[in-house]
C-alpha cells in the first residue's frame, strides 16, 4: 500500500522567512496531492493540492511542487506570518483513483514574530 | 469550497455507554464519506469508508461492531462509538469528497470517563 514520509516533523522560522515541508510517497500509481492545515482542534483545511500532470502550482505565498519520478513533492511557504502556525500535513491518493487519503505524519510549524 | 459539519464538537461519555457521531455535507451531495481518527500530535488515521445505501468498508484493525457506520442519505452518514471505553478516546473526524477534492469536518473530540 501507499507510504507517506514527512519531514520535517517540527519547523520553526522568523516572520518573513520561508518555510518549506517535503513529502515522499511510494505508489507510482498516485495521482493527486494535497497539503492541508490544521488548527489546535480543528479539522485539516484544503490550503493547495497538485496532480501527477502538473509539475509545481502556486497560489499567493503558497506553492507546491511534485517530482514524479523522484516521487517527492513538497510544500513551500513564503513570507511567513505568525497566523501560519499551525500543523501541516501531505496526502496522496491510495492508487490512481481517488478512493483513499494517506497522510503524512505532519509538520508542526511555528512562526515567530 | 465544499462545506463539511461535524457534530458534536466536543462529547464527554461515561464508560459503556455509546456515542453518535454526524457528519454533513451541506451544499452539495457525497456518495462517499470516510472517517479518522486522530490522536494528540499524531496524524490521521482511516478508520472506514462510508457509502451511501451501502456497508461501510472499514481499514484492518478497526472493528466494525464498535464502530458502526451508517451512510443513509447523501449529505449524512453517522459513526456510532459503541459500549465507549477510556482507550477509545480521540479526536475523531469525517470528510466528504466533493468533485476530486476532500472536505473535512471540524472534528469531535470524544473522552470517555
Amino acid at each position: 500500500g501507499e507510504n507517506v514520509e514527512q519531514h520535517p516533523s517540527t519547523l520553526s522560522v522568523q516572520e518573513g522567512d520561508s518555510a518549506v515541508i517535503k513529502c515522499t510517497y511510494s505508489d507510482s500509481a498516485s495521482n493527486y496531492f494535497p497539503w492541508y492545515k490544521q488548527e489546535l482542534g480543528k479539522g485539516p483545511q484544503l490550503i493547495i493540492d497538485i496532480r501527477s500532470n502538473v509539475g509545481e502550482k502556486k497560489d499567493q505565498r503558497i506553492a507546491v511542487t511534485l517530482n514524479k519520478t523522484a516521487k517527492h513533492f513538497s510544500l513551500h511557504i513564503t513570507e511567513t506570518q505568525p497566523e501560519d502556525s499551525a500543523v501541516y500535513f501531505c496526502a496522496a491518493t491510495l492508487g490512481g483513483s481517488f478512493q483513499k487519503l494517506v497522510f503524512g505524519t505532519g509538520t508542526r510549524l511555528l512562526v515567530s514574530p | 469550497g465544499a462545506v463539511v459539519s461535524q457534530h458534536p464538537s466536543r462529547v464527554i461519555c461515561k464508560s459503556g455507554t455509546s456515542v453518535k457521531i454526524e457528519c454533513r455535507s451541506l451544499d452539495f451531495q457525497a456518495t462517499t464519506m470516510f472517517w479518522y481518527r486522530q490522536f494528540p500530535k499524531q496524524s490521521l488515521m482511516l478508520m472506514a469508508t462510508s457509502n451511501e445505501g451501502s456497508k461501510a468498508t472499514y481499514e484492518q484493525g478497526v472493528e466494525k461492531d464498535k464502530f458502526l457506520i451508517n451512510h443513509a442519505s447523501l449529505t449524512l452518514s453517522t459513526l456510532t462509538v459503541t459500549s465507549a471505553h477510556p482507550e477509545d478516546s480521540s479526536f475523531y473526524i469525517c470528510s466528504a469528497r466533493f468533485a476530486t477534492e476532500a472536505f473535512f469536518g471540524q472534528g469531535t473530540r470524544l473522552t470517555v470517563v
